[in-house]
């Protein structure tokens, strides 16, 4: 059973635009919320998280907005450019520390 | 700084035979996470450790899979006997204190034919 879902597969963005990725989990309890980026035959790296305690983080051209009323949280980077060009993971966890991943976005960055 | 090593990067073995999969993760970090990714199911966990202790194994698909951590600086992911359906990426990560992001290794490509 699913608890993250991230519903687009893919987005392609123009270089320098804003690229916008969304995701949405079903389990109340969680209060720990991450994003990861993925490139073919590497492991995820860790991009930026926000724990239930805020609405909004900000590192850099990434910004993570949670909206725990409509159990939805996304992912902004502004501007995009060509190396953003991977495969992205929200994932989720509660106090038994464990992760849960969505399915993934490909996000291609158009030159 | 070393991050979450994994070995071997690519494994093609036979149906039957045992297989062994390693992590060494990062130093000083007392979580390690075995992950596996498939296509129809996606990133999950299979179980992981604290201070070398096994916490949660309920990811774990069957008896035939099995881990182990001797030691803050190694784990093993054992599969005995093998299946062509545990075909699929295992990834192995490791954090510092609870709820710090886990740090993935760039995982092992299993082919059981």
């Amino acid at each position: 059973d699913q608890q993250v879902k991230q519903n687009s597969p893919s987005l392609s963005v123009q270089e320098g635009r804003i690229s916008i990725l969304n995701c949405d989990y079903t389990n109340s309890m969680f209060d720990y919320f991450l994003w990861y980026k993925k490139y073919p035959a590497e492991g995820p790296t860790f991009l930026i998280s926000i724990s239930s305690i805020k609405d909004k983080n900000e590192d850099g051209r990434f910004t993570v907005f949670l909206n725990k009323s409509a159990k939805h949280l996304s992912l902004h980077i502004v501007p995009s450019q060509p190396g953003d060009s991977a495969v992205y993971f929200c994932a989720a966890s509660g106090s038994d520390y464990k992760l849960s991943f969505g399915a993934g976005t490909t996000v291609t960055v158009r030159a | 700084d070393a991050g979450v090593i994994q070995s071997p990067r690519h494994e093609v073995t036979e149906m039957g035979q045992e297989v062994t999969l390693r992590c060494k993760p990062i130093s000083g970090h007392d979580y390690l996470f075995w992950y596996r990714q498939t296509m129809m199911r996606g990133l999950e966990l299979l179980i992981y450790f604290n201070n070398n202790v096994p916490i949660d194994d309920s990811g774990m698909p069957e008896d035939r899979f099995s881990a182990k951590m001797p030691n803050a600086s190694f784990s093993t992911l054992k599969i005995q006997p093998s299946e062509p359906r545990d075909s699929a990426v295992y990834f192995c990560a490791s954090s510092g204190q609870f709820n710090q992001p886990q740090h993935f290794g760039d995982g092992t490509r299993l082919s059981i034919l």
